[in-house]
């Protein structure tokens, strides 16, 4: 089951520079679109969210953008900070009973000093 | 802030036995799933429950597994004869809406399954 596709298993990234997580999915259903953040022996952690209807939502250092054409979404981090070494982990899903997410394989992310 | 704890954190069983998975979640939401995460692969959805029914459930949710929330505050996953493929992460997480599949879902710490 490839519907959610995170095709980088890891990133490298200076602290103080930009970090961008990619995501891809192949089902057209699918109308909302979450990344997770995910710390050893710890739950994923919820960091931000996009509805279909729109193509950037932003949180602080945390911006998410949509492109539907494409059925890609990213995840900006700026500026990267070694706290935000974790595994990343995008889902997303559609509005049938369940609201189950399917998630992508995750990017760990090291951000060093 | 609330959350969704789980217990145990690490459960080693032989295979064969059953064992259930237990969690709280937040003490407002109202619907609650089950997925799971074996070593290396994705995070797989399990089940969905709410109103004390199952609302969805995905392939690998066969008769061997069943949930169960037995009372105001437990959400439990029963497996009955577990085999070695069952070891894995386990997560529960719930969330606050019915209805609204662009409420977020809060996930509890896992429970490490170990099947010998």
């Amino acid at each position: 089951d490839q519907q959610v596709k995170q095709n980088s298993p890891s990133l490298s990234v200076q602290e103080g520079r930009i970090s961008i997580l990619n995501c891809d999915y192949t089902n057209s259903m699918f109308d909302y679109f979450l990344w997770y953040k995910k710390y050893p022996a710890e739950g994923p952690t919820f960091l931000i969210s996009i509805s279909s209807i729109k193509d950037k939502n932003e949180d602080g250092r945390f911006t998410v953008f949509l492109n539907k054409s494409a059925k890609h979404l990213s995840l900006h981090i700026v500026p990267s900070q070694p706290g935000d070494s974790a595994v990343y982990f995008c889902a997303a899903s559609n509005n049938n009973a369940g609201n189950m997410l399917t998630f992508g394989g995750g990017t760990r992310l090291m951000v060093k000093p | 802030e609330p959350e969704v704890t789980q217990t145990p954190s690490h459960q080693v069983t032989q295979m064969g036995q059953e064992v259930i998975l237990r969690c709280v979640p937040i003490s407002n939401h109202l619907y609650f799933y089950w997925y799971r995460q074996i070593l290396g692969q994705k995070v797989e959805f399990l089940v969905s429950f709410y109103n004390n029914e199952i609302s969805e459930k995905s392939e690998i949710f066969d008769d061997q597994f069943s949930v169960e929330r037995p009372d105001g505050s437990n959400f439990t996953l029963k497996i009955r004869s577990t085999k070695l493929e069952d070891s894995a992460m386990y997560f529960c997480a719930s969330k606050r809406l019915a209805g609204r599949h662009t409420d977020t879902q809060y996930f509890g710490p896992g429970t490490r399954l170990t099947v010998l």
